[in-house]
Formats: structure tokens, sequence, C-alpha cells
């Protein structure tokens, strides 16, 4: 595709309810990155994946935050039982394979999160 | 641990005033830093990156080492050059790949 895209764009959930966001990376693009902006705050790291594989966990603010990228492409971050502080834009990122971390980040549009 | 700082949460200059954003951070290896910079309704991208020693739209920006600072700087600000940016650090060595950002910056260029 000409860019990474985030499905949905926006999701309305209530509280206890599971959520899953979706993120497609550029064809080709080997890194995958989650990160989560809360209103008025910077961007949050939560993981990335290099392939198939989650080197760094280490910004899952939960266990009730997994993530899972399949056939190096598709990547989905799912969010169980959430809370209302669970509600912020999900924004994902790809590079091209891994270097020395000097990779230009591609980002997606983001998911907004609201949970009532 | 990587952090980054950027101690402005809003700036506001005129029109063809220099203007300078703040950056500093904190890294105990060899930091590779950026620039990104996300217009109103458009998606977060890359401005400059340190290691292109580069200046895209008339911005530049300096690493130094001594201060741990990446101020990114314009001569004579335009309009179009209101937009939130953000300072962001990672390391230089092999598996290094976090990308950490600042708080952000909200630029406002005033007529």
């Amino acid at each position: 595709g000409a860019g990474v895209s985030q499905s949905p764009s926006n999701k309305v959930t209530e509280k206890g309810k599971d959520v899953e966001l979706r993120c497609d990376p550029i064809s080709g693009h080997t890194a995958l990155y989650w990160y989560r902006q809360r209103l008025g705050q910077g961007l949050e790291f939560l993981i990335y994946f290099q392939g198939n594989s989650a080197p760094d966990k280490s910004g899952l603010p939960s266990d009730r935050f997994s993530a899972e990228r399949t056939g190096e492409s598709v990547s989905t971050l799912t969010i169980q039982r959430t809370q209302q502080e669970d509600s912020a834009v999900y924004l994902c990122a790809s590079s091209l394979a891994a270097g020395t971390g000097n990779e230009k980040l591609f980002f997606g549009s983001g998911t907004q999160l609201s949970v009532l | 641990a990587q952090r980054v700082t950027q101690p402005e949460k809003l700036l506001s200059v005129f029109k063809g005033a220099p203007v300078e954003l703040k950056c500093n951070y904190s890294y105990s290896g060899s930091p590779e830093l950026f620039w990104y910079v996300q217009y109103s309704r458009q998606r977060l991208q890359l401005l400059l990156r340190h290691i292109s020693r580069e200046s895209i739209k008339g911005f530049t920006a300096d690493l130094n080492k001594g201060e741990t600072s990446f101020h990114l700087k314009k001569p004579f600000a335009q309009e179009e050059d209101s937009a939130m940016y953000y300072c962001a650090l990672t390391g230089s060595s092999q598996g290094a790949q976090k990308l950490v950002f600042g708080q952000g910056t909200r630029l406002t260029i005033n007529p």
C-alpha cells in the first residue's frame, strides 16, 4: 500500500470490553512499532516488532495489553477489559529492516479509542 | 534509560522571527536523534535526523553531546511552520531500536 494503514480510525467501547486495533505496515518494512498518545501528552512507546518477534515489550502498561504480528506484515494490538484510562490515540509506525536504529519511521493516522 | 525532554509545551513567535525548539536527552550510549513534525490533520512525519546533517524546510539541528541537547532552529519562521514538533532518540548500537519521543512542542507562528 501507499502508507501505513490503521483500522478502525475511531473506536468507542464500553468499559470492560475487549478491543482489537489493526495495523498494516508498508510492504517490505520489517520493523513495526506501537505508540500511545493520551490527550495533551507525548508519544508513549508500547512495543516494537522485528519480523514477527517482539524484542521490546517494555512499554506495555499492563497484562491487559498484548500485541502480535504475523507474516511479517499485519499487527494487532489487543486491549482486554478496557478501562477509561486506556482512552487515547494508538499510533502504529513501520520502518525498513533493523540496523543501527537510524531508520525513518512512517506513521499511520492512528486509532482514536474512547472508553466510556 | 533513554529519556527526551522538551521543556516548552507551547511556543509562539511572529512570522520572520527566529525560532528555537529545545530538546535535551539522557542516554548512556551513543545517541541517534531526530525531529518529527505533525502538521494539522496530517500524519506524524520525519523532519530531520542528526546523522544526515541536513536542512529541511530551513530547519537545522545540531547535536551537542556536552550539553546533551538537539535544539531545532530556523532563522526566519513562516506561518506554515505552525505544527507539533517532537524530538526523538534511539541508540546507535544494533538492537537498540526503541525510538523514544519527547512530550512535544506546539509551535504557533503569528502573522
